[in-house]
């Protein structure tokens, strides 16, 4: 079964940090570009940042440009979204996602289950 | 580029016909407009890509058309586990992704 695992999240201060991971199983993880994407509470869908296959090409959302840092180890098949300096508007619901084909763009499929992400002191 | 979907909410009854629209505020090249449907406490899950092919899995009453800038969702006969939450989603080269801000389709 293709399926994306995700790890991470919690409960962190304003200005605090926190690693989210995502884990690919069921499909070659170095083929494919991947996608992180969140969703704020009753609200609708925000991308957020891409990485290439290699690592090499990454692209953030202005909203978190400067403070978040996406990467991936395809040794582990796994990918990472490293956040710094988080506001109290960065708290969402956190999906990863794979380019549901071997090139980009793509659509999203599968999506990650999701990590809740709470921002608040 | 914005989507913007409609109706807000789509109030029907199962056994009845939903049809759901994404309107692009530019002309979407190749038809790179996928469907999603999230339900509560679930990730999305994708329904449609390229404007009109359904994902694997995804039952025949699911069906998506249009191109440029008008794009339309339709569930022929609704089944009581189709109500849900809808995007629409242009994919880009990134940072072009748009999502759509969603159609909640509910039980009337």
């Amino acid at each position: 079964e293709v399926q994306l695992v995700q790890s991470g999240g919690g409960l962190v201060q304003p200005g605090g940090s926190l690693r989210l991971s995502c884990t690919g199983s069921g499909f070659t993880f170095k083929n494919y570009g991947l996608n992180w994407v969140r969703q704020a509470p009753g609200k609708g869908l925000e991308w957020i940042s891409y990485i290439d296959t290699s690592g090499f090409t990454i692209y953030y959302a202005d909203s978190v440009k400067g403070r978040f840092s996406i990467s991936r180890d395809n040794v582990k098949n796994s990918l990472y979204l490293q956040m710094d300096s988080l506001r109290v508007e960065d708290a969402a619901m956190y999906y990863c996602a794979r380019v549901g084909q071997l090139w980009s763009p793509g659509w999203f499929d599968p999506w990650g289950q999701g990590t809740l992400v709470t921002v608040s002191s | 580029l914005v989507l913007t979907q409609s109706p807000g909410t789509l109030s029907l009854s199962p056994g009845e016909r939903a049809t759901l629209y994404c309107r692009a505020s530019q002309n979407i090249v190749s038809s790179y407009l996928a469907w999603y449907q999230q339900k509560p406490g679930q990730a999305p899950r994708l329904l449609i890509y390229g404007a009109s092919t359904r994902a694997t899995g995804i039952p025949d009453r699911f069906s998506g058309s249009g191109s440029g800038t008008d794009f339309t969702l339709t569930i022929s006969r609704l089944e009581p586990e189709d109500f849900a939450v809808f995007f629409c989603h242009h994919y880009a080269t990134p940072p072009q992704n748009t999502f759509g801000q969603g159609t909640k389709l509910e039980i009337k």
